[in-house]
C-alpha cells in the first residue's frame, strides 16, 4: 500500500523561531493535507493542496505541493505556544477513489 | 451543528468483553471512517463506509466489525476486546472520497483494554 514518511518525528522550538517539517510518498499524489491535533481532541484540517507547485498560506503557516507529486512540505513562522501539538500530512493517490493515507505525525513541542 | 460526535469519551474493558462505539455526524456526509491512533504510529484505518448500508476494510480491520444501518452513524464493535487494542480510536466523516472532500474528525475515544 502506499506510505507516507514524515520528518521530524519531533521538535522542541524556541517560541518565535520558524519551523518545518515535510512528508513523503512512495509513489505520486494527487492531493496533499496537513492536519494539527492539539491534545486531547481529533485533527482538524489546516491546509490543502491539490496542484504539483501548489503554495498555499493559512496565517503564519505555509504548505507546498512538491513539484515530483511525491512530497510536501509545511512552514510556521515565528512560532507561539499555542502551536503546539501533533501535525500530520494525509494525502491520496492518483486512483481518487481510496481513502487518505496518514503519516505518522510531527510533534511539536515550543518552549515559550 | 455539532458535526462528529463520539461516544463514550473514555472505557477500560478487560481481555474478552465486548462493546460498540458510536459515531454521529449531522453534516449530511456520504464517508464516514474509523481510525486508531498509536504512539508513533499516526492515524490507521480500520474501516470506512461509502454510504449507508456499505463497508469497506481499511488498513488494520481484523479483531473490528463496523455496520452502517444509517447515514448518520457509524459503529464499530470489538467482540472480544484484546490488550493489542488499547488505543484512541477517532472517527471521521466527508462528503466523498474525490479531491475537495475535507475529512472532518470526531474527538476520540480512548480505550483501554486489560
Amino acid at each position: 500500500g502506499q506510505q507516507l514518511n514524515q520528518s521530524p518525528q519531533s521538535m522542541f522550538i524556541q517560541e518565535g523561531e520558524d519551523v518545518s517539517m515535510n512528508c513523503t510518498s512512495s509513489s505520486i499524489f494527487n492531493t496533499w493535507l496537513w492536519y494539527k491535533q492539539e491534545p486531547g481532541e481529533g485533527p482538524v484540517l489546516l491546509i490543502a493542496l491539490y496542484k504539483a507547485g501548489e503554495l498555499t498560506s493559512n496565517g503564519r503557516l505555509t504548505a507546498q505541493f512538491g513539484i515530483t507529486r511525491k512530497d510536501s512540505f509545511l512552514n510556521i513562522s515565528a512560532s507561539i505556544p499555542s502551536d503546539v501539538g501533533i501535525y500530520f500530512c494525509a494525502g491520496r493517490g492518483l486512483s481518487g477513489n481510496t481513502p487518505l493515507v496518514f503519516g505518522k505525525g510531527t510533534r511539536l513541542s515550543v518552549i515559550a | 451543528n455539532a458535526g462528529v460526535t463520539q461516544t463514550p469519551k473514555f472505557r477500560v474493558l478487560k481481555t474478552g468483553q465486548s462493546m460498540t462505539l458510536l459515531c454521529a455526524q449531522d453534516m449530511n456526509h456520504e464517508y464516514m471512517y474509523w481510525y486508531r491512533q498509536d504512539p508513533g504510529m499516526g492515524l490507521r484505518l480500520i474501516h470506512y463506509s461509502v454510504g449507508e448500508g456499505t463497508t469497506a476494510k481499511g488498513e488494520v480491520p481484523d479483531g473490528y466489525n463496523v455496520s452502517r444501518l444509517k447515514k448518520q452513524n457509524f459503529l464499530l464493535g470489538l467482540e472480544s476486546a484484546a490488550p493489542s487494542q488499547t488505543s484512541v480510536y477517532f472517527c471521521a466523516s466527508s462528503s466523498g472520497l474525490a479531491v475537495l472532500n475535507e475529512q472532518f474528525f470526531g474527538p476520540g475515544t480512548r480505550l483501554t483494554v486489560l
